[in-house]
């Protein structure tokens, strides 16, 4: 089944616990993204790459780091979790081939990962 | 800058009601238009997409066109049911801007039996 899996689903940390929240997707998809869902403000992307080795800063990337290393894993770490960083976050995936057409391949969702730091 | 507003939700109804959600949008360039659903305890899953002016996007009785004119992309469906109970979200993306989803705030949908 074509999947992008996150994980964990829940997590509780406290305040500069390093954590990692894992992103893996089994469509060999170019295009990775990590968003984050917060209430009245919609879905607002952190990170994307565009294929391995290749990745860029979103709306808000700042506190967050990822990498992509494997084509089908692109993990998002915090370094050092701050209460502000409480959300929802999705990965996403998507395929980009070429032309314009590629902008509109629609986007995969994992299922979220609901993150409170306290 | 690229955006997208949709109206303030909840929006309740009840089944067989007519729905609208209304999405506008201001963009440098021809957007292509999407709207995406969430439902509970799901991720994002694409609805319907528009790639260029008057075209009508349509899927699971939903549809929406882009109107170019009035920069708008509102999602209708004729008779709704109570397994439409969702999340909706608009969002355009822009040939220039790598592929990146432009999401309005989303609109909540509770149908009621």
């Amino acid at each position: 089944e074509a999947q992008v899996t996150q994980n964990p689903r829940y997590l509780i940390t406290v305040t500069g616990k390093k954590l990692t929240v894992t992103c893996s997707q089994n469509m060999n998809h170019e295009y990775m993204s990590w968003y984050r869902q917060d209430p009245g403000l919609g879905l607002r992307q952190i990170y994307y790459s565009m294929n391995v080795e290749v990745t860029d800063k979103g709306d808000v990337p700042e506190g967050y780091k990822v990498s992509r290393k494997e084509k089908r894993n692109f993990p998002l770490i915090l370094e050092s979790p701050s209460p502000n960083q409480t959300s929802l976050y999705f990965c996403a995936s998507s395929f980009k081939g070429q032309g314009k057409e590629s902008y509109n391949s629609p986007l995969h969702f994992g299922n979220g990962t609901r993150l409170t730091v306290t | 800058g690229n955006s997208v507003t949709q109206m303030e939700g909840p929006v309740t109804l009840s089944e067989e009601a007519f729905l609208t959600i209304n999405c506008t949008y201001t963009a440098t360039g021809y957007p292509s238009l999407f709207w995406y659903v969430q439902y509970p305890g799901e991720g994002l899953q694409l609805l319907l997409k528009a790639t260029k002016a008057d075209d009508k996007g349509s899927n699971k009785g939903f549809e929406a066109t882009y109107r170019k004119e009035t920069t708008s992309f509102h999602l209708e469906k004729g008779s709704v049911q109570v397994s439409d109970s969702a999340v909706y979200f608009c969002a355009l993306t822009l040939y220039n801007q790598g592929g990146k989803l432009i999401f309005g705030q989303g609109t909540e949908l509770s149908v009621k039996p």
